[in-house]
């Protein structure tokens, strides 16, 4: 295994609530992107965390956001929740920007109703 | 067009036959190229880095072609635990103000194989 851990592994929300989604990177790493997978599709990059700042973004609205803890572990918000927010969330790990060495989480599933 | 554009699939094959996966990506400047592994409702697995002089792992082969922008991975001989999906994915790195930079990886929509008995 990876050593990255998320919660909740499955979650539930109506549209227009807000979710906090949490993982926990690998050992000695300092770096935690998210990315979003909706079904049949590949991950989409949403941000990335580096030392507790934001280090990056895609195209996502400002409704998505995340803050970084200084043991590295992330955090990632979605407020006003959308039916196309449902979605299977992964963070992944990493030292620095060695992304050939990004370990991802088993991931969030969340389904927006 | 898609950062990254792989076959649509789904290719359904026999134990034993080869596999060849196909990918073009749009940036040129990219710099970094992998395979990516996906079971079906787990977490994406790094398969190999590709390289521009080809590289093998095992039944593995994977082809770069920067000109081209155009990368593939080959799967011979191959066995009912490689049905999974198989992403394409390339990585661009930026400088950041703060000296430092940042990488994100960008996948394809990946190509679902199954192999049958």
């Amino acid at each position: 295994e990876t050593g990255v851990t998320q919660s909740p592994t499955h979650l539930i929300k109506t549209r227009g609530q807000q979710v906090t989604l949490r993982c926990s990177s690998q050992s000695g790493h300092n770096t935690v992107s998210w990315y979003q997978q909706a079904l049949g599709q590949g991950p989409q990059f949403i941000f990335q965390y580096y030392r507790e700042e934001e280090n990056g973004r895609g195209n996502f609205p400002p409704r998505f956001s995340g803050l970084q803890f200084p043991n590295y572990s992330s955090e990632l918000n979605v407020n006003a929740l959308e039916l196309d927010d449902s979605a299977l969330y992964l963070c992944a790990s990493s030292l620095g920007d060695r992304v050939h060495e990004q370990y991802f989480g088993p991931g969030t599933r969340l389904t927006v109703t | 067009r898609k950062e990254v554009e792989q076959d649509p699939g789904p290719f359904n094959v026999p134990e034993g036959a080869t596999v060849a996966f196909n990918c073009t990506y749009s940036n040129s400047a990219s710099q970094s190229f992998f395979w990516y592994r996906q079971d079906c409702r787990k977490e994406p697995k790094l398969l190999m880095s590709v390289y521009s002089s080809g590289n093998e792992d095992g039944r593995f082969t994977a082809q770069l072609n920067r000109a081209s922008q155009y990368i593939s991975l080959l799967i011979r001989d191959s066995k009912l635990s490689d049905s999974a999906t198989y992403l394409c994915v390339v990585n661009f790195r930026q400088s950041m103000n703060y000296g430092g930079s940042q990488g994100n990886l960008i996948f394809g929509k990946g190509t679902k194989l199954s192999v049958k008995p």
